[in-house]
């Protein structure tokens, strides 16, 4: 398996513009997360999924914030409008699955996001 | 206040020190204790988990458990330079679906 996929990698963008984060989870595993990582902040859950269902957005920062997973391989973070204030980098990991450590999660490499 | 609590560091060592590396929490309802290593521009990846107080040995790491004092440990003896990463604990409650709560993590460096 590929592991945990996620793009673009970079993404630098003008505050005001939509960004749309993409991930696809490792094949079977049924809990998807989505993070984000600052410096003075650490690594925050915005929201995670359970069988493609939402079951805890608490951490999504405000409305302009929104997540969708359509199907069990693919799930996306949107933000609109963007701000300077939302550069960081969003991880998204993946768990769970037959025969699984229910408490490992397995990350993406990240997309580093810089709004100017 | 966070739940969890990490000292950000960074923490520099020379090759072949014991590192010794913390958290602190606030909620006893957290059951299960892992630590993570991220390596620069890399995600997460799982090092060790517990779920009982007492310790837990793996090659050169130990993790340590104190339920009664909620304070988390992990050792790291004969560090290596490989080491050199941000080590995050992470915790869990028990039936809290697969949600994990992170401290702020540890920058490790191992030099020569």
């Amino acid at each position: 398996d590929a592991g945990v996929i996620q793009s673009p990698r970079h993404e630098v963008t003008e505050m005001g513009q939509e960004v749309t984060l993409r991930c696809k989870p490792i094949s079977g595993h049924d809990y998807l997360f989505w993070y984000r990582q600052t410096m003075m902040r650490g690594l925050e859950l915005l929201i995670y999924f359970n069988n493609n269902v939402p079951i805890d957005d608490s951490g999504m920062p405000e409305d302009r914030f929104s997540a969708k997973m359509p199907n069990a391989s693919f799930s996306t973070l949107k933000i609109q409008p963007s701000e300077p204030r939302d550069s960081a980098v969003y991880f998204c990991a993946s768990s769970g699955g037959a025969g699984g450590i229910s408490h490992e999660q397995f990350f993406g490499p990240g997309t580093r996001l810089t709004v100017l | 206040q966070k739940e969890v609590e990490q000292d950000p560091g960074p923490l520099s060592v020379p090759e072949g020190a014991i590192v010794s590396l913390n958290c602190t929490y606030s909620n006893s309802a957290f059951q299960y204790f892992m630590w993570y290593r991220q390596y620069s521009r890399k995600g997460p990846e799982l090092l060790m988990y517990t779920y009982s107080s007492g310790n837990k040995e793996d090659g050169r790491f130990t993790a340590q458990v104190d339920k009664s004092s909620k304070y988390i440990s992990l050792f790291i003896r004969d560090s290596q330079p490989s080491d050199s990463a941000t080590y995050l604990c992470a915790m869990r409650y028990t039936g809290g679906g697969n949600k994990l709560t992170f401290g702020t993590g540890t920058q490790l460096k191992v030099e020569l």
